[in-house]
């Protein structure tokens, strides 16, 4: 089973911020929280990862609770390209031997 | 930018059939990754590489799958004899350090 839950489906409106949450009440010490993104048909995209501070980057920015428990992916101005699947995976570094395992994601529909 | 090569990008077999998905990873990854995706699904490890060493098989089906690197490099997924219900995505993924790449994947039918 993923170690991680999130909604099956969201919706977000074109030029908002879309915020895609994510439960991993598991989580270990030493686990990166990433996300991927996965557009029909395309293989699986990197998009962040973070241990256990806010990251930011040029797609998006990730949020991390203080007891790491779960975060929140923010895409500041949602467009109409960003309509995919999102993964939210936990794990330790991948030089590591431990199982990579996604689960069905959140299905992203930005509305015009 | 660097990316991971798949190929081919579409399979169509018949059952009974022996299918093979090769890997380019990105250069200087010594991580490689194979994953199947069923229509719906979020992607299913398969096989785990770190060089030429297996160090995760717990989900491939051994008795039709094999998967090798032999150099470390490259990789080769197999398949036979291919049955209806491997129709799917191969999708491969290199990585170091903490992220992993993915390639545009393989879609495989099954007729």
């Amino acid at each position: 089973d993923a170690k991680t839950t999130q909604p099956p489906s969201m919706d977000c409106a074109e030029g908002r911020a879309a915020n895609l949450p994510c439960n991993h009440s598991t989580i270990s010490g030493n686990e990166y929280v990433y996300w991927y993104r996965q557009i029909h048909s395309q293989g699986p995209q990197y998009i962040i990862h973070g241990l256990k501070n806010n990251e930011t980057n040029e797609m998006a920015s990730l949020i991390i609770t203080e007891d790491r428990k779960s975060s929140t992916l923010i895409l500041p101005h949602a467009t109409l390209r960003d309509t995919a699947v999102y993964y939210c995976i936990v794990r330790v570094a991948v030089t590591s031997y431990d199982k990579v395992i996604f689960g069905p994601g959140t299905s992203l529909s930005v509305i015009p | 930018e660097a990316e991971v090569a798949q190929s081919p990008r579409y399979k169509i077999t018949e059952k009974s059939q022996a299918v093979a998905f090769w890997c380019d990873p990105i250069s200087g990854h010594a991580t490689l990754y194979w994953y199947r995706q069923i229509l719906g699904q979020g992607p299913e490890l398969l096989v785990q590489f770190q060089d030429e060493s297996v160090v995760d098989d717990s989900q491939l089906p051994k008795d039709r799958f094999s998967a090798e690197r032999l150099k470390g490099v490259d990789s080769t997924l197999k398949i036979q004899p291919a049955e209806l219900g491997d129709s799917a995505m191969y999708l491969c993924a290199s990585g170091k350090s903490e992220t992993q790449y993915f390639g545009p994947g393989t879609r495989l039918l099954v007729l």
